[in-house]
């Protein structure tokens, strides 16, 4: 079975510096991974995934993430910090793909604190 | 992008009674659905998966006489939590999968807020 490891349930940047979210793996078999962010009462909202090819994705609002195989990572960055990236993100992992409809395993998040 | 529409966003209910939760693709159909919960400053657990025109799969631990599954047509399923208690209460979020625009992604519904008294 697959699971996924958030580093830091809270995390707390300055505006303007850089955000690191950290997510490691754990797959028998080569993962999909995803980045959701959750805002207060709202469902979550897919900032980026990786599936093949690339290994460095790029996401919505700036967020961008590296797949690293052998360190079972895939680390959630983004060079600037906003006031509006203060929220929940969620790293997640699936291993059979299927066009959408695949199971997920979501890591515990990480609430990320912007101080201005 | 795709829009998971989910209501109510929140219901507050009596112990014993039972409570109705709907989660519609607004533009897009979805032959699967998933339900999850998710327990203050917690993550998403998996409840089942909910599939058009035939049973729910659940998954262990989850009782399926307590959260009942209909996924009658390709944008609507919904979730009725039975005979509500207050270890009910909990955040419910439903998400679907867009199998003709995006492969691999779900969209995810708002959320609902069950407080059962």
């Amino acid at each position: 079975a697959q699971s996924v490891t958030q580093l830091g349930s809270h995390v707390s940047v300055s505006e303007g510096a850089l955000v690191l979210l950290r997510c490691n793996y754990s797959s028998s078999v080569p993962p999909y991974l995803f980045w959701y962010v959750q805002y207060p009462n709202q469902g979550l909202q897919l900032l980026l995934k990786y599936t093949t090819g690339a290994t460095l994705v790029k996401g919505i609002n700036g967020f961008e993430a590296e797949f690293k195989k052998s360190e079972t990572s895939f680390h959630l960055t983004k060079p600037s910090a906003h006031m509006s990236d203060a929220a929940e993100y969620f790293c997640a992992v699936s291993v059979y793909p299927n066009f959408g409809n695949e199971k997920l395993t979501f890591g515990t998040g990480t609430r990320l604190t912007i101080i201005p | 992008g795709a829009v998971v529409s989910q209501h109510p966003s929140r219901v507050i209910c009596k112990s014993g009674t039972s409570v109705k939760i709907e989660c519609r693709s607004l533009d897009f159909q979805a032959t699967t659905m998933f339900w999850y919960r998710q327990f203050p400053k917690q993550s998403l657990m998996l409840m089942a998966t909910s599939n058009e025109g035939s049973k729910a799969t659940y998954e262990q631990g989850v009782e399926k006489d307590k959260f009942l599954i209909n996924h009658a047509s390709l944008t609507l399923s919904t979730l009725t939590v039975t005979s509500a208690h207050p270890e009910d209460s909990s955040f419910y979020i439903c998400s679907a999968g867009d199998l003709e625009r995006a492969k691999n992604i779900q969209y995810f519904g708002a959320g609902t807020r069950l407080s059962v008294l």
